[in-house]
């Protein structure tokens, strides 16, 4: 355990459902990611938030739709996704602007 | 757009080699360059985050250095071991900011 913890950590959903994934972390970091890896590209960065605000929103569709109660805290809202949303989606976490991200294992996303 | 490129993208090495990797990143606006280390179905690790031109920084038989003036930076790792199979990660950030922005890594398969 990385000190940042995801669930679930597999998830199959429908282009209809609407499904959340989680982030926590207890490491009294200051600002958390959420990371995308569809299969042999970067990751890529999708939202940042900082002292639980959103400085950072990378183009994301609406079909994702993040929230951040707390600084410990963050989810990624998902509804009506396509079957090309199916990615790693990897949660992280950091200090303050910076430093080194501590990362979450990752929810694995099929959309079927 | 911050592109961040990594070569090679593969490499295979027999146990007991010594190898590198490179990473390039644009140099204007540089503000740190970090190096992670992924394990299939693990978290990324932070292995560095370097800031200074000309820094070098080691942990154990991997180390890493930094030319922030023509933009890149190289990981060493001295006497592989199958233990340091992994992708290999490096990430950019311009300015005073978090966006972390990736390369897409190299993979290195240790044979004993």
């Amino acid at each position: 355990e990385t000190g940042v913890t995801q669930t679930p950590r597999h998830l199959v959903m429908g282009m209809t459902n609407k499904k959340s994934l989680k982030c926590e972390q207890h490491l009294g970091h200051n600002a958390m990611y959420w990371y995308k890896q569809s299969a042999k590209k970067p990751l890529e960065l999708m939202f940042v938030y900082n002292f639980k605000e959103q400085t950072e929103n990378n183009s994301v569709p609406s079909r994702f739709s993040p929230e951040c109660p707390n600084s410990s805290h963050l989810f990624l809202h998902l509804h009506t996704l396509q079957p090309e949303d199916s990615a790693l989606y990897l949660c992280a976490s950091s200090h303050r602007t910076g430093n080194g991200y501590t990362f979450g294992s990752g929810t694995r996303l099929t959309v079927v | 757009i911050l592109n961040v490129e990594q070569s090679p993208q593969s490499l295979h090495v027999q146990e007991g080699d010594s190898t590198n990797f490179t990473c390039s990143f644009p140099s204007s606006n540089f503000y740190a360059l970090h190096w992670y280390r992924w394990e299939t179905a693990k978290s990324p690790e932070a292995l560095f985050v370097m800031t200074l031109n000309g820094d070098e920084k080691k942990k154990g038989r991997i180390s890493a250095t930094l030319n922030t003036k023509e933009g890149y930076s190289y990981l060493y790792i001295k006497g592989s071991q199958p233990e340091d199979s992994a992708t290999y990660l490096c990430a950019s950030i311009m300015e005073y900011g978090n966006k972390l922005v990736f390369g897409a890594g190299t993979i290195l398969r240790v044979k004993s």
